[in-house]
């Protein structure tokens, strides 16, 4: 268990509607990145956010954003769905200290039919 | 700019036989280079991690890699597989504080 928390597991919807997908980091982490892993495009970093800013962006698409809140938390929100979006989405932490380890939670399946 | 090439997309070794993942990598400078492991339907886990210290590193679970600079590699090995290795392998190299992804080698292992 790395101790970072990703919900929902699972989630299927319809092209065109918008889902939220949520992250808890590890306590004592202040950073949180995104990644999408698909069978085309492999894991693609999306952005990442460190103590409620934005950090750095990847290939974030612009239907898609994100957040952290003050408590750390942060979700992806993604809309306008299409079948193409239909991935893997992992959320993962790092601690203060840039040792370059993420840790990452399982995964939200996101299913778009 | 950096990227990693992992040489093979899938390879397959029998149990108690050795393990090679192949990466190379493409850097302006010392790079921080990764190998992570991905079981099914679970997140990433990092083994082991280079950053300019020794160029032979040890991981978790039996895995090592060497860095050869001249050759631009970072190839994971292993003496001797285990069932439980059956996963994929990630090699990363970190720029900016982010990571960047190879594409992946499925590792399967027969009995």
């Amino acid at each position: 268990d790395s101790g970072v928390t990703q919900t929902p597991k699972h989630l299927i919807t319809a092209t065109g509607q918008r889902v939220t997908l949520r992250c808890s980091p590890r306590s004592g982490d202040l950073s949180v990145y995104w990644y999408q892993q698909s069978l085309d495009q492999g894991l693609q970093f999306l952005i990442q956010y460190y103590n409620g800013e934005e950090r750095a962006k990847g290939n974030i698409l612009e239907r898609f954003s994100a957040q952290q809140f003050p408590d750390l938390h942060s979700e992806l929100n993604l809309s306008s769905l299409e079948l193409g979006d239909s991935a893997l989405y992992f959320c993962a932490s790092s601690p203060p200290a840039d040792t370059g380890e993420l840790f990452f939670g399982e995964g939200s399946r996101l299913t778009v039919l | 700019a950096q990227s990693v090439t992992q040489l093979d997309s899938h390879v397959s070794v029998s149990e108690g036989t050795p393990v090679l993942l192949r990466c190379n990598y493409s850097s302006s400078y010392s790079p921080s280079l990764f190998w992570y492991v991905q079981h099914p339907n679970k997140g990433l886990q990092l083994l082991l991690k280079y950053t300019s210290a020794a160029t032979l590193v040890k991981g978790i679970n039996g895995f090592e890699a060497e860095f050869k600079k001249s050759e631009t590699s970072f190839h994971l090995t292993k003496p001797s597989a285990h069932m439980s290795d059956a996963a994929e392998y990630f090699c990363v190299v970190s720029k900016g504080g982010k990571l960047i992804f190879g594409q992946g080698t499925e590792l399967s292992v027969k009995p």
